[in-house]
C-alpha cells in the first residue's frame, strides 16, 4: 500500500533552517511528483512547491522562492523540504503529497498524503 | 487572502442538504479542474472531488460538486455528523508562475 512516512516534530529558533523528510514506500517514487503544503495552527492549506522526483526539476510558489528547496534521493524513495531563515510565521504542520496524473482524462490530484510534521519556531 | 474564495462556516441539521462555494478567476477555476479535499482536525486532508465533479472510489454519494464558469460548489446532502470538518477546494491558478491554489477553507458544523 502506498505510504509517505514524514519525518518527526522539530522546534528551532529564528533564523534556523528545518529539512523535513518524506520517504515514499509502495510505489515507484519516480513516477509521480511530490508536492509540498504546510498549515499553520488554525489556519488553511498552502500550497509550497512541488519536485518531479525523476528529474529533480522543481517549481515553487512565488511566495517561498528563495527560502525553500526542494530535492529528492531517489535511493531511498525520499523528498525533502528544507526551509532556510525561519521566523515565528512559519510555524505550522508541513504535509507531502503525491500528485496522481489520471492521463486517460487529463486530470490530477493528490491522492495520498503524509501525516504531517509539526515545525515550531 | 486566498486565491479561491469560500466562505469561512456552513452549518446544518442532519439529514438536510448544505453547499459550498468556491470563487475564482479565469486563470484558476475558469480554466482549470477544481479539487475539493475533506479534513478533520490533526489529520492530513482526504481527497472528496477531482475533475470538477468526479468522486474517488470509497466516497459516499451524498457528496457532489459541479463548476459553472469561474466558481465550484460541492453540496453535501443527508448531513451526518461525522461530515463536521474543514473542506478546502483547490484549483491550478496559471496566473501565478503556474501554481496550485486553495481556497481558505469551510468549517461545516453539524447542529
Amino acid at each position: 500500500q502506498v505510504q509517505l512516512l514524514q519525518s518527526g516534530a522539530e522546534v528551532k529558533g529564528p533564523g534556523a533552517s528545518v529539512k523535513v523528510s518524506c520517504k515514499a514506500s509502495g510505489y515507484t517514487f519516480t513516477s509521480y511528483y511530490l508536492h509540498w503544503v504546510r498549515q499553520a495552527p488554525g489556519r488553511g492549506l498552502e500550497w509550497m512547491g512541488w519536485v518531479n522526483p525523476a528529474s529533480g526539476a522543481t517549481n515553487y510558489a512565488q511566495k517561498f522562492q528563495g527560502r525553500v528547496t526542494l530535492t529528492r534521493d531517489t535511493s531511498r524513495s525520499t523528498g525533502y523540504m528544507e526551509v532556510t531563515r525561519l521566523t515565528p510565521e512559519d510555524t505550522a504542520v508541513y504535509f507531502c503529497a503525491r500528485d496522481f496524473y489520471d492521463t486517460a482524462n487529463n486530470h490530477n490530484y493528490f491522492d495520498y498524503w503524509g501525516h504531517g510534521t509539526l515545525v515550531t519556531v | 487572502q486566498s486565491v479561491l474564495t469560500q466562505p469561512p462556516s456552513v452549518s446544518g441539521a442532519p439529514g438536510q442538504r448544505v453547499t459550498i462555494s468556491c470563487t475564482g478567476s479565469t486563470s484558476n477555476i475558469g480554466d482549470y479542474d477544481v479539487r475539493w479535499y475533506q479534513q478533520t482536525p490533526g489529520t492530513a486532508p482526504k481527497l472528496l472531488i477531482y475533475g470538477n465533479d468526479k468522486r474517488p472510489s470509497g466516497v459516499p454519494d451524498r457528496f457532489s460538486a459541479s463548476k459553472a464558469g469561474t466558481s465550484a460548489t460541492l453540496a453535501i446532502t443527508g448531513l451526518q455528523a461525522e461530515d463536521e470538518c474543514d473542506y478546502y477546494c483547490q484549483s491550478f491558478d496559471s496566473g501565478l508562475s503556474g501554481s496550485i491554489v486553495f481556497g481558505g477553507g469551510t468549517k461545516l458544523t453539524v447542529l
